[in-house]
């Protein structure tokens, strides 16, 4: 059973719009919290980090964490084709020694 | 600076040889890491290294063993290799430990046939 859990998807959106990706953890003493993005065929790329409640913007992207309901968002401002891929979050569980645990991650279709 | 390489980038092994996979990193991080991703299974943690000289199971060891030779390099070996462990390795590393931003190197598409 995966811990930290997110919607496979694909989530299609429109070129300029929102698009909104969601993920929800179990361990309560979780403390670091990620987001990757991985094209096809290739290796996670580090988009954004958070380790507090609130949100934290980095140019089209703002991480949004609410440690009381346990979950983490991502939300992509202006969406282009080019953010077209599967993105995974990640949560550092202290119930399972701190190791990072990865969500089955959401794909993402930025249609143009 | 090259972040963290991986060699070989694909392979195809028949059941039951053996090889080891190679990872460097020139960002001077301390940890370093191996997972696999597998379709439907997401990433998984195989061994890690906290520091320099450590080694630690992570949550699918069993078939792996892992050497830290330095504070650039991690290896990943697969002595008797099965078809269960066809996969795509990543190598990664991060700064100070397992609550750091982790850094991914390109994989390595493995074929066990």
């Amino acid at each position: 059973q995966k811990e930290v859990e997110q919607n496979s998807g694909p989530l299609s959106v429109p070129e300029g719009a929102i698009a909104s990706l969601n993920c929800t953890y179990s361990d309560r003493g979780s403390q670091s919290f990620f987001w990757y993005r991985q094209y096809s065929g290739k290796s996670p790329e580090l988009i954004m980090s958070i380790y507090s409640n609130g949100d934290k913007e980095d140019g089209r992207f703002t991480a949004q964490l609410n440690k009381a309901s346990q979950y983490v968002s991502l939300l992509i401002r202006d969406s282009q084709p080019s953010d077209s891929a599967t993105y995974l979050c990640a949560v550092n569980e202290d119930n399972a020694g701190n190791m990072l645990t990865f969500g089955g991650g959401t794909r993402l279709m930025v249609k143009p | 600076n090259a972040g963290v390489t991986q060699t070989p980038k694909f392979q195809v092994l028949k059941t039951g040889q053996s090889m080891t996979l190679q990872c460097a990193q020139d960002m001077n991080h301390n940890s370093m890491y191996w997972y696999r991703q597998d379709p439907g299974m997401g990433l998984r943690l195989i061994y890690y290294s906290a520091s320099e000289g450590t080694t630690d199971k992570g949550e699918v060891p069993n078939g792996y063993n892992v050497s830290r030779l330095n504070k650039r390099e991690f290896s990943l070996r697969l002595e008797s290799a099965a078809p269960s462990q066809t996969s795509v390795y990543f190598c990664a590393s991060s700064e100070q430990g397992l609550t750091d931003e982790q850094y991914f190197g390109p994989g390595t598409r493995l074929t066990v046939t």
